[in-house]
């Protein structure tokens, strides 16, 4: 089996950049993608394949993905930004989510 | 745009079977780059996925839940459906199906663009 491993929480002053992580063995060779989930709500796809944005995510949502570690940035935080977001990938046939992360904006 | 719409009963009684299904609107199912998941996500737990079907009938299961996962897909009804056999507490949980596609014109590479609402089941006598 392939785990993914992510911090429980993030916490970013107001305007500040946010960075969370998700580590999984060789994940540099993989594609990562991620997703953000408010509060009684579905999860929405910000970043495919490591490092791209679909459209209508803002430009302060930005990834990559290298060795051990993909990483998810969040430059100048917002409010609205506060979520759980989860990384994910593809280990064969079977689709592997991280354990979520929860991000405060303080 | 394509939406997604889980419906199925809300409360199954444990060593049951859970059914779910998911009508997909707005778009085909039968799509050559799309699969279609099942993810679940206990309250105030992280996502799990379940499974995926291709519009062939094609599957992939969740190696934890393998044993007791169905997934199904209904082409002229454009829906897919979930069954998960004896049921336990453990499986309570919101239910969401998402689309997902794969191959070189697949814009999202292989991640789960469109999700439904989701739908809560809980497993309780």
């Amino acid at each position: 089996s392939y785990e993914l491993t992510q911090p429980l929480s993030v916490s970013v002053a107001l305007g500040q950049t946010a960075r969370i992580t998700c580590g999984g063995s060789n994940i540099g060779t993989k594609n990562v993608h991620w997703y953000q989930q408010k509060p009684g709500q579905a999860p929405v796809l910000v970043i495919y394949r490591d490092s791209n944005r679909p459209s209508g995510i803002p430009e302060r949502f930005s990834a990559s993905n290298s060795g051990k570690t993909a990483t998810l940035t969040i430059s100048g935080a917002q409010a609205g930004d506060e979520a759980d977001f989860y990384c994910q990938v593809w280990y064969g046939n079977t689709g592997v989510f991280g354990g979520g992360t929860k991000l405060t904006v303080l | 745009q394509v939406q997604l719409q889980e419906s199925g009963p809300g409360l199954v009684k444990p060593s049951e079977t859970l059914s779910l299904t998911c009508t997909v609107s707005g778009g085909s199912i039968s799509s050559g780059i799309y699969y279609w998941s099942w993810i679940r996500q206990p309250a105030g737990n992280g996502l799990e996925w379940i499974g995926r079907i291709y519009a062939s009938g094609s599957t992939n299961y969740n190696p934890s839940l393998k044993s007791r996962v169905s997934i199904s897909v209904d082409t002229s009804r454009n829906h897919f459906s979930l069954k998960l056999s004896s049921v336990t507490a453990a499986d309570t949980a919101r239910y969401y199906c998402a689309r997902g596609s794969e191959g070189p014109s697949a814009k999202f590479g292989d991640a789960f663009d469109i999700w439904g609402q989701g739908t809560v089941v809980t497993v309780s006598s």
